[in-house]
């Protein structure tokens, strides 16, 4: 399987603040297609996850452009700038390439 | 508008069999993958299968002796049967519409 590594496992920033998300996966990303399927997903306190990022950089449909995926291969960055209340909750990675689809342990954003 | 909602159960014996529905609107279960995925209770996310749109099945090979997925398109409704159910098993239960939409999960406790 393929293991989702994410850092940190918790983050406290402050209101306008500007962090960032690793992900790294035990395996390349790269389909055979071309495509890497690279997610971000936040999950708020008591709610399902919700999608922000798919293929690695692609925003879905309403997600601020606060939220940016970057990366390639095995490497991958969320980043979070000007973070408002809303944003707590805790960040996934996840991988859609090669079964077991696999998710990230998750990262903690917490307010300073 | 896409919604997806799963019912069943909140409390199964151990060794029982857990059976769940998720009942989907919006869209058709011939275009699209449905996925079910598990969160057990204060940790990260497992993906259990999805029922592709043509009607395949994949399974998460840790579960696979004990997992099976179907559907009944004329209802709009995936199912999700696991058997030999154990303590560990307990969680919330989400399906989703590949990454991009969650329902709103249903809990499940395994207890005698």
């Amino acid at each position: 399987d393929v293991v989702m590594t994410q850092t940190p496992v918790s983050l406290s920033v402050s209101l306008g603040g500007q962090v960032s998300i690793s992900c790294r996966s035990s395996q390349s990303l790269v389909h055979n297609n071309g495509n890497t399927y690279l997610s971000w997903y936040l999950q708020k306190p008591g709610q399902s996850p919700q999608l922000l990022i798919y293929k690695v950089s692609n925003r879905f449909s309403g997600i601020s452009d606060r939220f940016s995926g970057s990366g390639s291969g095995t490497d991958f960055t969320l980043k979070i700038s000007r973070v408002e209340p809303d944003d707590l909750g805790v960040y996934y990675c996840g991988q859609g390439t090669q079964y077991p689809y696999t998710f990230g342990a998750g990262t903690k954003l917490e307010l300073k | 508008q896409v919604q997806l909602k799963e019912s069943g159960p909140g409390l199964v014996q151990p060794s029982q069999t857990l059976s769940l529905t998720c009942t989907v609107s919006g869209f058709s279960l011939t275009s699209y993958n449905v996925h079910w995925v598990r969160q057990p209770p204060g940790k990260g996310l497992e993906w259990m299968g999805r029922m592709r749109y043509n009607g395949d099945t994949s399974y998460n090979s840790a579960l696979k002796s004990r997992l099976s997925i179907s559907r009944d398109t004329s209802k709009n409704q995936v199912f999700l049967k696991m058997n030999s159910l154990q303590t560990d098993d307990t969680g919330t239960y989400y399906c989703t519409r590949d990454e991009s939409h969650w329902g709103q999960g249903v809990m499940v406790t395994v207890s005698s």
